[in-house]
């Protein structure tokens, strides 16, 4: 998986609480995206990093934040949840331009009751 | 949006048959990339193909590109049971993101 984790793995949450999701690379990677995948959608981009401090937004954004504040860490937060946010999430980095090939952290499978 | 779409939505063949999948997308682009995804997996970066290029092999991956039809194809030959996973193409609309599509389902039987 390239040397990115995702955490947690899977978690349950209830619909109006918190959740930060967390992804991490250890290539010193520029590029950082957050998608959520669900059936019949393929992936989407929720949003992405450019560097330390430097996001902006992707797709379907609304109802998340996101923050970078070192290179090797993108967190993704919830700021309340509902169930329309229960999907899967993955991580990708790109090691050279943008638009290049990504690579994929595991996922995180999240469940909003 | 500028998406990918695959067709079929879902394959299933036997071993050692060919499986074709195709793309389509909407406006230009700088390249094209095909992923794969295994159950319950991140996607794997398989093979990309830049505008500029019509046709391009990886092993038994054969990827053609026709820019004027908007349209991309993935071949993989002589198919194994452990090809059995979902393909997605994607596009990039601008140099810093890339749009997905919504993949083909392959299933190869042993």
């Amino acid at each position: 998986d390239a040397g990115i984790t995702q955490s947690p793995r899977h978690k349950v949450t209830e619909t109006g609480t918190p959740v930060t999701l967390r992804c991490h690379q250890t290539e010193n990677h520029r590029y950082m995206y957050w998608y959520r995948q669900d059936p019949g959608h393929g992936l989407r981009l929720i949003h992405y990093s450019y560097g330390v401090k430097d996001t902006d937004k992707g797709e379907v954004s609304d109802g998340y934040s996101v923050s970078r504040s070192k290179t090797e860490d993108f967190l993704l937060t919830l700021e309340s949840a509902t169930s329309s946010q229960t999907s899967v999430y993955f991580c990708a980095i790109t090691p050279g331009l943008p638009s290049y090939e990504q690579y994929f952290g595991p996922g995180t499978r999240l469940t909003v009751t | 949006s500028q998406q990918g779409e695959e067709d079929p939505q879902a394959l299933s063949i036997q071993e050692g048959e060919n499986a074709t999948m195709n793309c389509s997308y909407k406006t230009s682009i700088n390249n094209l990339q095909w992923y794969r995804q295994n159950s319950g997996r991140g996607l794997v970066h398989l093979i990309l193909i830049r505008s500029n290029e019509r046709e391009k092999h990886s092993g038994r991956l054969r990827v053609t590109l026709d820019t004027s039809k908007k349209s991309s194809s993935l071949l993989i030959t002589a198919s194994r049971a452990a090809d059995t996973a979902s393909y997605f193409c994607a596009t990039d609309k601008n140099t810093d993101k890339l749009i997905f599509g919504t993949g083909t389902r392959l299933q190869v039987f042993p």
